[in-house]
């Protein structure tokens, strides 16, 4: 059974709005939480990461929410540019020896 | 500037075949990963190692062995390579503490097993 889950396969956005990528766990002992973007034919990027103990993180057009008490992340990217166009996997951190588990992605366009 | 770098970009192995995938990170991480990608099922991990020598089964070992020989080097064994393993590998290092939790890919290496 899945223990990220991130529902919408994927999203279209218009460039200079905002983007807000979803993300859903299901164990209440995950510590951390990271986001990363990736391109086709290439490895993911890390793009930022929470602790358990904030609700929120920011660094320049990315904010990471998180909501404890929902077992609900999420990401925005504010204003969307053309560039931001990936597939985006929200990830935690799980068990004694740092496990690293991703969700299935996301899938975000934006248009000009 | 952080490093994770695979050994191949491109690998066509044949069935049956024994496949090495390196993986060499300079940050001195604890943990290395390795997963794989396919079409609409995401990054399914395969092992990890939080130190050398010690290696966790993923949710898909099935097929697959570890090496961790010294901290900077994670190795991924296909003992006897299939067509259901052509897929894209992705290598990841990282650590994991109180006052910095990151963790980074190397640019991916694409199986085909002929």
């Amino acid at each position: 059974d899945q223990q990220v889950k991130q529902n919408s396969p994927s999203l279209s956005v218009q460039e200079g709005r905002i983007s807000i990528l979803n993300c859903d766990y299901t164990n209440s002992m995950f510590d951390y939480f990271l986001w990363y973007k990736k391109y086709p034919a290439e490895g993911p990027t890390f793009l930022i990461s929470i602790s358990s103990i904030k609700d929120k993180n920011e660094d320049g057009r990315f904010t990471v929410f998180l909501n404890k008490s929902a077992k609900h992340l999420s990401l925005h990217i504010v204003p969307s540019q053309p560039g931001d166009s990936a597939v985006y996997f929200c990830a935690a951190i799980g068990g004694s020896q740092g496990n690293l588990i991703f969700g299935k992605g996301t899938k975000l366009s934006v248009k000009p | 500037d952080v490093k994770v770098t695979q050994s191949s970009r491109y690998l066509v192995k044949r069935t049956g075949e024994k496949v090495f995938l390196e993986c060499v990170q300079d940050m001195d991480h604890e943990n290395m990963f390795w997963y794989r990608q396919d079409p609409g099922l995401g990054l399914r991990l395969i092992y990890f190692s939080y130190d050398v020598k010690m290696k966790e089964k993923g949710d898909i070992p099935e097929g697959y062995s570890v090496s961790r020989e010294k901290k900077e080097r994670f190795s991924l064994i296909l003992e006897s390579a299939s067509t259901n393993q052509t897929s894209m590998y992705l290598c990841a290092s990282g650590v994991i503490r109180t006052d910095i939790t990151e963790a980074f890919f190397g640019q991916g290496t694409r199986l085909t097993v002929v």
